[in-house]
């Protein structure tokens, strides 16, 4: 079964430092990975996605992918409180769904 | 103003009842999704349609219908089959051809539905 694993958390770093969420995937046939921000009661909002091995910035936010490795990361730079959320890793599975992990909850403290 | 349209944003049932949760998109894209999630577990697929009057199975189909009449609608009906309702349901959608490998998913505000 394909699967994307994630460390639950809860990752606790203080405002201002980098924050560094991990992903591993099973399916090697995967070709996107994509994080997704959800605050509590809320629904998923895409932060990023990428599918190129190497790097990818937008802003504080640096996605990494290793395909040989089937791990991605998420760096947030400058960390807030307002980043205080579950972040979820997804992955294409097949040309049609994405296959989600069950999130790493970070909690920046002021 | 475009996007995805889940409702009602509470929902109760009865044990024994079937419900159902509504999604709508003006987005026009052609493919929709229900995931359902539960306190962690993530998110786990239902079911999904890439075009109208056509859906498929998720990983957790058991306990659940699906209808694509219109390209904007997806309804999601929960039946009494379905032994633990009990969760947050999402709706989302995506471009055709590539799109989720390219756009992702956007979803919609999300259902919380309860057993009572």
């Amino acid at each position: 079964q394909k699967e994307v694993e994630q460390n639950s958390g809860p990752l606790s770093v203080p405002e201002g430092a980098i924050a560094s969420l991990n992903c591993t995937y099973s399916d090697r046939g995967s070709q996107s990975f994509f994080w997704y921000r959800q605050y509590s009661g809320k629904s998923p909002e895409l932060i990023m996605f990428i599918y190129s091995n190497g790097d990818k910035e937008d802003g504080r936010f640096t996605a990494q992918l290793n395909k040989a490795s089937q791990y991605v990361s998420l760096l947030i730079r400058d960390s807030q409180p307002s980043d205080s959320a579950t972040y979820l890793c997804a992955a294409t599975s097949g040309y049609s769904t994405l296959t989600f992990g069950k999130g790493t909850m970070l909690l920046v403290s002021p | 103003d475009g996007g995805i349209t889940q409702s009602p944003k509470y929902l109760f049932r009865k044990e024994g009842q079937n419900v159902t949760l509504s999604c709508e998109q003006n987005l026009n894209h052609d493919a929709m999704y229900w995931y359902r999630q539960d306190p962690g577990q993530g998110l786990r697929l239902i079911y999904y349609s890439q075009i109208v009057n056509d859906f498929q199975k998720g990983d957790i189909a058991e306990g659940y219908s699906v209808s694509r009449e219109k390209k904007e609608s997806f309804p999601l009906t929960v039946t009494s089959a379905q032994k633990n309702p009990t969760a947050f349901y999402l709706c989302a959608s995506s471009p055709t051809g590539t799109g989720p490998a390219n756009y992702g998913y956007t979803f919609g505000s999300g259902t919380r539905l309860t057993v009572v």
